[in-house]
Parts: C-alpha cells; sequence; structure tokens
C-alpha cells in the first residue's frame, strides 16, 4: 500500500500567520492519465471532511485563496498564506492513484 | 446542490450485522463511482470499498473483504453498504463519498457502534 506521512502532525499557529503543511508518499502518484491524484481535505470539529485542494494544487470553489497547494511526484505542500480562526481542524492529504486509496495520518491546525 | 445522505448506523453486537444506505440527489447518481470512507472514534480517515457506476465493479480494503459488501440501486439513486461479522475495530462513522479517486463530496455520516 502507498503509505501517505504527512508533517507537523500538530500545528499550533498565530492568527495572521502562514502555515504549511508537508505530505510524502511512498510511490510516484502520477496516474495513467498523467494526472496526480493527490487531494487536500479539511475537518473542522464536529464536520465532515470537504475538499480543499484537487489533484495537488486546484482549489476548490468557495474556497478561500489563503490555501494552495504544490508538489509533484511524491512530496506535497498544503500552503495557508494567513491561518484565520476557522482554519482550525484538521488537514488530510488523500492519493487517489493506487488501489488501497490511502490518507495521511492528518495535521491537527490550531491557534496558538 | 450536491447532497448525499446516509441512513441506517446503530448499535451493534460483534458477530452481527447492519446495512448502510446513502442517497444521492442533486447530480446524475448513475453516472459516477461511489464509495464509503471510514472514521474510528478520534482517528483519522480510512478507505473502505467503492464500486462503479453500473454496479459491476467493487473493490475492497483487506480489513473488510469477504464481510462486507457494496452495492446500488441507480433507479433510487442509492447505494448501498452490508456490513457483517461486525467487530470491535469496525466501530466508526461511516461517510458516504463521491467519486473515489478525488472525493469530491461527502455526506454527514453514519454512526456505527459495534459492542456488546
Amino acid at each position: 500500500d502507498v503509505v501517505m506521512t504527512q508533517s507537523p502532525l500538530s500545528l499550533p499557529v498565530t492568527l495572521g500567520q502562514p502555515a504549511s503543511i508537508s505530505c510524502r508518499s511512498s510511490q510516484s502518484l502520477v496516474y495513467i492519465d498523467g494526472v496526480t491524484l493527490l487531494h487536500w481535505f479539511q475537518q473542522r470539529p464536529g464536520q465532515s471532511p470537504r475538499r480543499l485542494i484537487a489533484r495537488v494544487s486546484d482549489r476548490e470553489s468557495g474556497v478561500p485563496d489563503r490555501f494552495s497547494g504544490s508538489g509533484s511526484g511524491t512530496v506535497f505542500t498544503l500552503h495557508i498564506t494567513s491561518v484565520e480562526a476557522e482554519d482550525v481542524g484538521v488537514y488530510y492529504c488523500m492519493q487517489g492513484t493506487h488501489w488501497p486509496f490511502t490518507f495521511g495520518q492528518g495535521t491537527k491546525l490550531e491557534i496558538k | 446542490e450536491v447532497q448525499l445522505v446516509e441512513s441506517g448506523g446503530g448499535l451493534v453486537q460483534p458477530g452481527g450485522s447492519l446495512r448502510l444506505s446513502c442517497v444521492g440527489s442533486g447530480f446524475n447518481f448513475r453516472t459516477y463511482w461511489m464509495s464509503w470512507v471510514r472514521q474510528a472514534p478520534g482517528q483519522g480517515l480510512e478507505w473502505v470499498t467503492y464500486i462503479n457506476p453500473d454496479g459491476s465493479e467493487t473493490f475492497y480494503v483487506d480489513s473488510v473483504r469477504g464481510r462486507f459488501t457494496i452495492s446500488r440501486d441507480n433507479a433510487r439513486n442509492s447505494m448501498y453498504l452490508q456490513m457483517t461479522s461486525l467487530r470491535a475495530e469496525d466501530t466508526a462513522l461511516y461517510f458516504c463519498t463521491r467519486a473515489p479517486r478525488n472525493l469530491d463530496f461527502w455526506g454527514q455520516g453514519a454512526l456505527v457502534t459495534v459492542s456488546s
């Protein structure tokens, strides 16, 4: 199975400061059509996860532009330019290239 | 608006069975691959299974293969998860999700508790 390793697992951030989460995969995530199926999800307390970033860097409609994704091959990053209170929650990366699809362990973002 | 609504969760004894349902609306259900993802209390997300649009192909993670069965009824815009031989470690919130390789929409989840 493809192992997805996130870091850090805990991320205390001061309001207005930037933050980033790393996600590394144990194999390349390039699918047969050439697209890299690496996505980022946000799970706020008590809510279902929602997709923030699709296919490495495509921001979902309605997601603030302070969120962005980057990376290629096996190394990916979720960036937040200026953390706001509503960003508190757990962030997961997920690969949809190799079955079984797999999630990272999750990174808990909290406000310092 | 895309909506996925799960039902059928509850408390079941170890070794028992339960069937979850998911009804999709706001999109052409019969053209989408669909899936189930679960989350044990206080834990991360775990893949369970997915199914192709006409129901002819199914995929399972090793921990549920042979015990869980995914199916769908496109006429009812519905997907199902039949769970048998349930174990304590199957206790989780089960999410109905769309487009397995992309997971673009999630339901609110159905809680399954396996306990005596």
